[in-house]
């Protein structure tokens, strides 16, 4: 079965700081996703990578896809306080079913 | 407009209860989903409905009962509620194979 594997699990770094938060999985698959959840809040999608070599980035965020390692990271380029919050990454297997890392909880100290 | 939505926000009742979940789209999508996340924030897909058709029923106690009565739609009914039900309920939907997946807010599920 698919496992999705996150680490850290908490990350506590210093605005300005560049830090990557990784994501391995455990079987082939053609599509993983990056989320973002903010403490007592919904999850909103991030990134969606569907390729071998694929980097999507978004402000201070960058994420890319090696499906031959089965690893993806998330790099946060000199992060500010706003970037707090849990990251999750998700693998699909067969189709429709999301498989859900364990959570990167990130907080950035003034 | 809110493109997922879930009532209600909370739910708090007693062990044995009954109780439903009510979750409806308005993006036009395909497909939808129930998500189980619990208080270590861990996120477990437990059904998916494409096209009103059930497509992912993964290992989910029977007393949990989704349904689908059009494609914005999807429910979710509980039978005999149990303690370890408390947890935060999500719906999602997406589009085709490849398309984000849109959240709702949640509903705070807590079993006394």
């Amino acid at each position: 079965e698919l496992k999705v594997e996150q680490n850290p699990l908490f990350l506590s770094m210093q605005e300005g700081k560049n830090y990557t938060i990784y994501c391995n999985y455990s079987t082939t698959s053609d599509r993983l996703y990056w989320y973002r959840q903010d403490p007592g809040k919904s999850l909103e999608s991030l990134f969606v990578l569907l390729s071998n070599g694929a980097v999507k980035q978004e402000g201070r965020l960058m994420a890319s896809l090696d499906t031959k390692a089965r690893l993806s990271t998330l790099h946060i380029t000199a992060a500010v306080h706003d970037l707090s919050a849990t990251y999750f990454c998700a693998v699909v297997s067969g189709t429709y079913k999301y498989i859900f890392g364990t959570g990167t909880r990130l907080k950035v100290l003034a | 407009d809110t493109a997922v939505s879930q009532t209600p926000k909370y739910l708090v009742t007693q062990m044995g209860n009954d109780k439903s979940i009510k979750c409806e789209q308005n993006l036009g999508h395909d497909t939808m989903y129930w998500y189980k996340q619990d208080s270590k924030k861990f996120l477990k897909i437990m059904f998916s409905y494409n096209n009103k058709e059930l497509i992912i029923n993964e290992t989910v106690p029977n007393r949990f009962s989704p349904k689908s009565p059009d494609k914005a739609h999807l429910n979710l009914h509980i039978n005999s509620l149990e303690l370890g039900d408390s947890a935060v309920y999500f719906c999602a939907s997406s589009h085709g194979v490849a398309g984000f997946q849109f959240f709702g807010p949640g509903t705070r599920l807590t079993v006394l």
